[in-house]
């Protein structure tokens, strides 16, 4: 089956550590994206890449990295340095049209 | 001012009423544009693509209007299990993709 998974759905880390959430995708979509979605609010970009080995900031960048060494693959670290990084995070593979296909997201919570 | 801005609603309907949702833009050079549906605590879904000549997916009909930058979404005959967040979608042509902050629909019985 094609589509884009996200790991892990629930996660908790202590304030200090960084954390990895992973999203992988087998639909041989060039981008992927990562979003950030706040209790009542709407998705911001955090990262976005449009081909392997390249990525851009979205409008949250900071206190977040990202890598993008295979197709499949666009790993997200939050960092120590994220302000407020409780959150529900979501990635998205995104065809040539722009049309984005999201995993069923991570809610982080930090404390 | 947002780059994509919507009516946070809620928008309380009846079953059977047709509602309509409006999303501007701030970037002219926006190029693509989208809604997508969002279910309480679960990831958003596309629901349409927008064209400049309109289009229609049964009770669904998106539109675009360049000329005063604002896409809009009309649901006719509304069900129950319409309700949820509607989410407007630009992107520019860097590729950049950006959301406004949903607009929320409840169909009530």
């Amino acid at each position: 089956d094609g589509g884009i998974t996200q790991s892990p759905k629930y996660l908790f880390r202590k304030e200090g550590q960084n954390v990895t959430l992973s999203c992988e995708q087998n639909l041989n979509h060039d981008a992927m994206y990562w979003y950030r979605q706040d209790p009542g609010q709407g998705l911001r970009l955090i990262y976005y890449s449009q081909i392997v080995n390249d990525f851009q900031k979205g409008d949250i960048a900071e206190g977040y990295s990202v890598s993008r060494e295979k197709k499949e693959s666009f790993p997200l670290t939050v960092t120590s340095a994220q302000k407020n990084p409780t959150a529900f995070y979501l990635c998205a593979s995104v065809t040539g049209s722009y049309e984005q296909y999201f995993g069923p997201g991570t809610r982080l919570t930090v404390t | 001012r947002k780059e994509v801005e919507q009516d946070p609603g809620p928008f309380n309907v009846p079953e059977g009423a047709t509602v309509a949702f409006n999303c501007t833009y701030s970037n002219s050079a926006s190029q693509s544009f989208f809604w997508y549906r969002q279910d309480c605590r679960k990831e958003p879904k596309l629901l349409m693509s927008v064209y400049s000549s309109g289009n229609e997916d049964g009770r669904f009909t998106a539109q675009l209007n360049r000329a005063s930058q604002y896409i809009s979404l009309l649901i006719r005959d509304s069900k129950l299990s319409d309700s949820a967040t509607y989410l407007c979608v630009s992107s520019s042509n860097t590729g950049k993709l950006i959301f406004g902050q949903g607009t929320t629909l409840q169909v009530k019985p």
